[in-house]
């Protein structure tokens, strides 16, 4: 079974440019997760989808970053315009809700590293 | 809020020897999860051990184990044996009770390296 994916896994844009990040879920998992790390810090949560739903999007940083899950399958993080502090890594994370409070844990893609310059 | 903190930012092991990674957290809730997940070198982030607080009894799996210390807010991870392949990024993480185990927060990590 293919794990979580993430594409690309390097980006260098240039400031003020836009930037598609992309995660591929662990197929049949509804829970799909967006976390940032930036140099240094802890990693820190940006989303959480449940299928297509938004369910908590109190981790983004500002209206220049839109994520998308179309049909609930893989989601789409952007960033219009970049700018230097976004730089980073950005991971994407999957999990599957059974219901009755029983879930996996939260299985992870390497990651997209991005770099405004 | 929930805060994870890690001290250590690098730590090495010489490998056979047993090395011991800190993590501390901060919560009001009383039931919750821990975890630590590994990162190895550009690979993917995995779990590597998880408690649940109302269990007592300290998680272990094969040379990994924890020193879970409720009262104390501890949570550290031993790994006995250490091999070269466990040199990678660890990462210390909380979720709450009623979450969906993916809702994390983490500490800033430490940086294990396994000499040979």
């Amino acid at each position: 079974e293919a794990g979580v994916t993430q594409f690309p896994s390097h980006s260098v844009i240039e400031k003020g440019q836009t930037v598609t990040l992309r995660c591929d879920p662990i197929s049949g998992h509804d829970n799909l997760y967006w976390y940032r790390r930036v140099m240094g810090k802890e990693i820190k949560f940006l989303l959480h989808f449940v299928k297509e739903s938004k369910q908590d999007e109190s981790g983004m940083p500002n209206n220049r970053f839109l994520a998308e899950r179309t049909g609930g399958t893989y989601s789409t993080l952007k960033v219009q315009p970049a700018e230097l502090e976004d730089s980073g890594v950005y991971f994407c994370a999957s999990s599957h809700s059974f219901g009755a409070g029983v879930n996996t844990e939260a299985f992870f893609g390497q990651g997209t590293r991005l770099t405004v310059v | 809020a929930q805060t994870v903190t890690q001290s250590q930012p690098e730590m090495s092991v010489q490998e056979a020897e047993t090395v011991t990674l800190s993590c501390t957290y901060d919560t009001s809730e009383s039931d919750y999860y821990l975890f630590w997940y590994k990162q190895p070198p550009s690979r993917q982030m995995i779990l590597v051990i998880r408690q649940e607080a109302y269990k007592q009894q300290n998680a272990t799996e094969n040379r990994f184990s924890v020193n879970f210390q409720k009262a104390a807010k501890s949570f550290s991870l031993k790994i006995s044996d250490s091999q070269l392949g466990d040199a990678a990024m660890y990462f210390c993480a909380y979720a709450s009770r009623g979450s969906t185990l993916g809702r994390l927060y983490f500490g800033r990590g430490t940086q294990l390296t396994v000499w040979p």
